[in-house]
């Protein structure tokens, strides 16, 4: 079957840096997406890796090793909005997410 | 960049109501949309994937005659909760692509907070 597993919550410092990792086990694989998601919000787009490797975008980073089927999102210099769910989801070989049931992340100052 | 528009943003009726939820790519087409819900500290759940001049695929345990899809552009998808009932209040979120290809995000709408009283 297929199946995403990601921490169900962490807690980080504000300023410091927390990186919140996803495995995965799907039929087929064209990639991995992170999303943030707020309370009461609809998710937005944070990161695409299809590659091995890491990709930096600012404060965020998204890692992905295809042998090892796991990633992991990379948050740097911590802010308080950056409070949220972080889900990863993996596309298949139909080109379906399969999501993750999602990372809470608390940052305390 | 790629914008959906989901309305309305909250909806409060009475039990047995229909409710109809919009979903709308504004500046791309989207050959399909997809439905979720989500439940208060849980995560999306894919109710069904619908696509433009077909029939919508449900995901199982999603009543079809309950949650009724329809496609009819390349810009809009409707969900209607038929009856609705105090257990299908939930959040519900669609999203877009704008292409079958799995390099493109899905879109998200900013979702519709149903409460069924």
């Amino acid at each position: 079957g297929q199946n995403i597993d990601q921490p169900t919550e962490m807690t980080a410092t504000e300023g410091a840096i927390v990186q919140i990792n996803c495995t995965y086990q799907t039929s087929g694989f064209n990639g991995l997406f992170w999303y943030q998601q707020h309370a009461g919000e609809a998710p937005t787009f944070l990161s695409y890796n299809v590659l091995d490797g890491l990709e930096e975008k600012g404060r965020f980073s998204s890692f992905l090793s295809r042998s090892k089927g796991y990633s992991y999102l990379l948050l740097k210099e911590l802010q308080m909005k950056d409070s949220a769910s972080y889900l990863c989801a993996a596309v298949d070989s139909n080109y379906q997410l399969i999501w993750g049931a999602g990372t809470k992340l608390i940052i305390k100052p | 960049g790629a914008v959906v528009s989901q309305h309305p943003s909250w909806v409060i009726c009475k039990s047995g109501t229909s409710v109809k939820i919009e979903c709308r790519s504004l500046d791309f087409q989207a050959t399909t949309m997809f439905w979720y819900r989500q439940f208060p500290k849980q995560s999306l759940m894919l109710m069904a994937t619908s696509n433009e001049g077909s029939k919508a695929t449900y995901e199982q345990g999603v009543e079809k005659d309950k949650f009724l899809i329809n496609h009819a552009s390349l810009t809009l998808s409707t969900l209607t909760v038929t009856s609705a009932h105090p257990e299908d209040s939930s959040f519900y979120i669609c999203s877009a692509r704008d292409r079958e290809v799995g390099n493109q995000p899905q879109h998200f709408g900013d979702g519709t907070r149903l409460s069924i009283l």
